[in-house]
C-alpha cells in the first residue's frame, strides 16, 4: 500500500502564475481533505472533497479550488499566487466510515 | 467554534526524561482528539487518537495522553524520551466526517 502520495514535492512559482497540485489518496479511502501549512504553523484547513464534490470549506479564498477525480484522487488549484501562498501543501485521505485521516509528504510551495 | 491550543512552542527535555505537552480545545460538542508528529520536511503522522471510552489512550512508540473534559485538555506523556523524538507535535479536534483543526504545534528538542 503507498498510502497517500502527493506530486510535486517542491515547486517554485512567480507571483501571478497558478498551480496545479496533486494527491492520490490511501487505497480504500473515498474522501480527501487539503491543508495549508505555513512555516512555523499548523495545519490550516482549505477544503474536503466526497464523491467528486466539494463538502466543507474552510476559510479561504475562491483562488483556492479543487476537484476530485471518480478514482478518488484530487487537484488542489490555486490562481494568482501570492508571496503569502508559499507553505507546505499537505493532503489527507480517510474513508468515510472512519475518522483517522493518513496524511501524504506534502508539496512545498515557493512563490517568488 | 473549534480551536485548539498548545500553550508551549517550543520545549526542551533529556534523553530519557519524561515528557508532557499540553493541549487544550474548544469543540461545542464531543470531540474526536488527535495528536500528531511531524518530523522536519515530512507530512504528519498519527500518534493517537481518542474518541470515546477509556480517558486514557496509548499510541505508538510509547506515547499516551489523557483526556481530562473538565479541564478540556487532551495532554500527551512519554515516560521516557528517545533523541529520535525530536520532531514538531500537532494537537488536533475535530468530529465524525468534519475537518480537523490543528493547534500550532509544539517543538520539542531532545538534550542528549
Amino acid at each position: 500500500d503507498a498510502g497517500v502520495t502527493q506530486s510535486p514535492t517542491h515547486l517554485i512559482k512567480t507571483r501571478g502564475q497558478q498551480v496545479t497540485l496533486r494527491c492520490s489518496p490511501k487505497s480504500g479511502h473515498d474522501t480527501v481533505s487539503w491543508y495549508q501549512q505555513a512555516l512555523g504553523q499548523g495545519p490550516q484547513f482549505i477544503f474536503q472533497y466526497y464523491e467528486e464534490e466539494e463538502r466543507q470549506r474552510g476559510n479561504f479564498p475562491d483562488r483556492f479550488s479543487g476537484h476530485q477525480f471518480p478514482n478518488y484522487s484530487s487537484e488542489l488549484n490555486v490562481n494568482a499566487l501570492l508571496l503569502g501562498d508559499s507553505a507546505l501543501y499537505l493532503c489527507a485521505s480517510k474513508s468515510r466510515l472512519n475518522t483517522e485521516a493518513f496524511f501524504g509528504q506534502g508539496t512545498r510551495l515557493t512563490v517568488v | 467554534a473549534q480551536s485548539v491550543t498548545q500553550p508551549d512552542i517550543h520545549i526542551t527535555v533529556s534523553e530519557g526524561a519524561s515528557l508532557e505537552l499540553r493541549c487544550n480545545y474548544s469543540y461545542g460538542a464531543t470531540p474526536y482528539l488527535f495528536w500528531y508528529v511531524q518530523s522536519p520536511g515530512q507530512g504528519l503522522q498519527l500518534l493517537l487518537k481518542y474518541f470515546s471510552g477509556d480517558t486514557l489512550v496509548q499510541g505508538i512508540k510509547g506515547f499516551e495522553a489523557e483526556f481530562k473534559r473538565s479541564q478540556s485538555s487532551f495532554n500527551l506523556r512519554k515516560p521516557s524520551v528517545h533523541w529520535s523524538d525530536a520532531a514538531e507535535y500537532f494537537c488536533a479536534v475535530g468530529a465524525g466526517n468534519n475537518d480537523m483543526r490543528f493547534g500550532a504545534g509544539t517543538r520539542l528538542t531532545v538534550k542528549p
